[in-house]
């Protein structure tokens, strides 16, 4: 157990829905991510939150967004859900490293995986 | 822009095999932090190492072993005589010094057969 929670595990929706994927992250990790797992797509990047604030971006879509809240949970909105939006999605959290000296190691929670019918 | 290549999409090795997967890696910062992750069956992703770009000293840890080389922008894996429970989808991860984000590699499926 990663201490990193996700909910839900499992999510069947249609096409042009909206679902919010939510994420606790460990306790005192200050840092979320959120990465996408498509078939054989490895682990797409999406966005990075540090204590409530955007840190880093990466393809996330227009129609996806997220936030940070002051408890540190995160949520990941996916709106207009296409059939290619399927795909399990993954949140991690990681501890600052003394210092400021970059990234630690990242600790991820079981995923959410979407189907989009 | 940071990059992350694993050339090896799949592998297939008898148990008791060594085996080495690849990771190949680009960026323009003089400081960054190397990573691999296991990913096995169950899906949930384990973290493996987490290597500095001022360290290249190479790092062994049980049967795995990592192989830092900055000449060549590669920080390969080696697993030596390897067990079915390896099976699984090794990832390699970037991170440069000016941001927080991990970039991941496609992933290297590794089949050790019995």
């Amino acid at each position: 157990d990663s201490g990193v929670t996700q909910t839900p595990k499992h999510l069947i929706t249609a096409t042009g829905q909206r679902v919010t994927l939510r994420c606790s992250p460990r306790s005192g990790d200050l840092s979320v991510y959120w990465y996408q797992q498509s078939l054989d797509q490895g682990l797409q990047f999406l966005i990075q939150y540090y204590n409530g604030e955007e840190r880093a971006k990466g393809n996330i879509l227009e129609r996806f967004s997220a936030q940070q809240f002051p408890d540190l949970h995160s949520e990941l909105n996916l709106s207009s859900l296409e059939l290619g939006d399927s795909a399990l999605y993954f949140c991690a959290s990681s501890p600052p490293i003394s210092g400021g000296a970059g990234t630690g190691e990242l600790f991820f929670g079981e995923g959410s995986r979407l189907t989009v019918l | 822009a940071q990059k992350v290549t694993q050339a090896q999409t799949e592998i297939s090795v008898v148990e008791k095999e060594d085996v080495t997967l690849d990771c190949v890696y680009e960026t323009r910062d003089t400081t960054y932090y190397l990573f691999w992750y296991k990913q096995p069956p169950s899906g949930e992703l384990v973290f493996l190492i987490r290597r500095n770009s001022f360290d290249e000293q190479n790092e062994i840890s049980g049967r795995y072993s990592w192989n830092f080389q900055k000449s060549t922008s590669s920080f390969n894996f080696t697993i030596t005589a390897s067990q079915v429970v390896d099976s699984a989808v090794y990832f390699c991860a970037l991170s440069e010094a000016k941001d927080d984000k991990i970039i991941f590699g496609k992933g290297t499926r590794l089949h050790i057969l019995p």
